[in-house]
This record gives structure tokens, sequence and C-alpha cells, in this order.
């Protein structure tokens, strides 16, 4: 089934160091979305990928990274987890062109503990 | 700006009561989309529905059904005759249109309302 895929499921990392998350897709969705949950909180979203093109939400902190070195992953770095970024961590694929607004396909999350 | 709003943030109802979760939004686009998701304790994000702004025919699908009324900005979501199954928490979401050639459509979420359907 075509899916998106999420691993860990659950991350255990300790203060400052840092840590990748990855997403994967088969659903050859051209834009790639993060977001960050935490308990009792609707999505945030973090940023997007569109195709290669890199789009920043103005609040996320720098200490989020991404990359997508292809259509089917897109990873999530975390370069120096603090306490507050303790979370759930959610990847969403969608296929997007001009004016659509079709609905974001959402993988399975994962957990991460800051210790 | 988008706003979406779920004024319930917690419902408990007993098996086979029917329940209606509310969603009140806010935009000043002439075209939108909203969107139900589910989430179930596992934490994915499951999609329910699609309804764009200039299509406001109620729809059913099976014990879900969905009631779109631009005239106050409200798209409910009412589940009939619930299980425990339909545990989880609900998110009613905008869709905003893309910032660019480049960009995707960016989702506002409400708060999400937890369901707790006891047996």
């Amino acid at each position: 089934d075509a899916m998106v895929i999420q691993n860990p499921r659950y991350q255990v990392t300790q203060f400052g160091k840092p840590v990748t998350l990855s997403c994967s897709q088969t659903l050859n969705h051209n834009v790639m979305y993060w977001y960050q949950q935490k308990s009792s909180q609707a999505p945030k979203l973090l940023f997007h990928y569109y195709d290669k093109d890199f789009n920043n939400e103005a609040d996320t902190p720098d200490n989020f990274q991404s990359r997508r070195p292809n259509t089917s992953f897109c990873f999530l770095d975390i370069r120096s987890p603090g306490l507050g970024d303790a979370a759930m961590y959610l990847c969403a694929t969608s296929r997007v062109v001009l004016y659509s607004y079709n609905e974001q396909f959402f993988g399975p999350g994962t957990r991460l503990t800051v210790l | 700006a988008q706003k979406v709003t779920q004024a319930q943030t917690e419902i408990s109802v007993v098996e086979k009561e029917d329940v209606t979760l509310d969603c009140v939004y806010e935009t000043r686009d002439t075209t939108y989309y909203l969107f139900w998701y589910k989430q179930p304790p596992s934490g994915e994000l499951v999609f329910l529905i699609r309804r764009n702004s200039f299509d406001e025919q109620n729809e059913i699908s099976g014990r879900y059904s969905w009631n779109f009324q631009k005239s106050t900005s409200s798209f409910n979501f009412t589940i009939t005759a619930s299980q425990v199954v339909d545990s989880a928490v609900y998110f009613c979401a905008l869709s905003e249109p893309p910032m660019n050639n480049n960009a995707g459509n960016m989702l506002t979420f409400g708060g999400g309302t937890r369901l707790m359907v006891k047996p």
C-alpha cells in the first residue's frame, strides 16, 4: 500500500545531542511537510519542501533543519535538542499543483523524548 | 488571518449515542477547503473529508456526516451511533492558498476535540 513511513516511531535522545528523524513516502507526492505536535495541542508546521524548494515557517527555531535528498525521503535534524523539543513529530505529504487544495497524508509520527 | 475554532475540547458519550463536533472558521479567501482529520491514540492523523468553499452540499459516509454552512462559517461533523473505536481526537482544518508557485497548501488546524466513547 502507498503510504508515509516514519522511523523510528520512538526516539530518545539526550539534552544537546543531535538527532535525526526520517520520513519516506511511496505516494510520489511533490510536497513533504514536518509538523511538531505537543501534548493536547494541534500540529504546528515547522517547514515543508515543494519538490526541492524549502519553505521555512517564520517562527521555526534555527535548531530545526531539514533535508530532502530525493522525492521519497525527507529528514528532520534537531541540532541541539532541548527539553522543550520533546514532542510528536509528524511527517505529511500532498500532491500540490497551483491553486490546488489536496489533502495531506500523515505518517504515524515519531515520539521524541529528551532526557 | 485564517482561524479555526473547535469550542468543544472534550466530549464524552455512551456507545450508540449520536455526537456532533463543532467547527467554526474565519478566512478572507473566497476559495478555500475544509478538512476533518481523526487522530487515534496511536498518533497518526487520518484524513476523513475535504470540502471546497463552493460546495455546500452535506455529505454522508456511513455513520459519518458533515454539515457545511457558509452563512455561519461552520463545518460540523456528526457521528451517528457512536462506537468505542470512534474514541480519538478530531481536528478540523482550513486550507490556505499556496503562498507562491513553489509552496504547498498550508493547513490551519483547530485545537481539536477529544471524543471519548464509553461502552
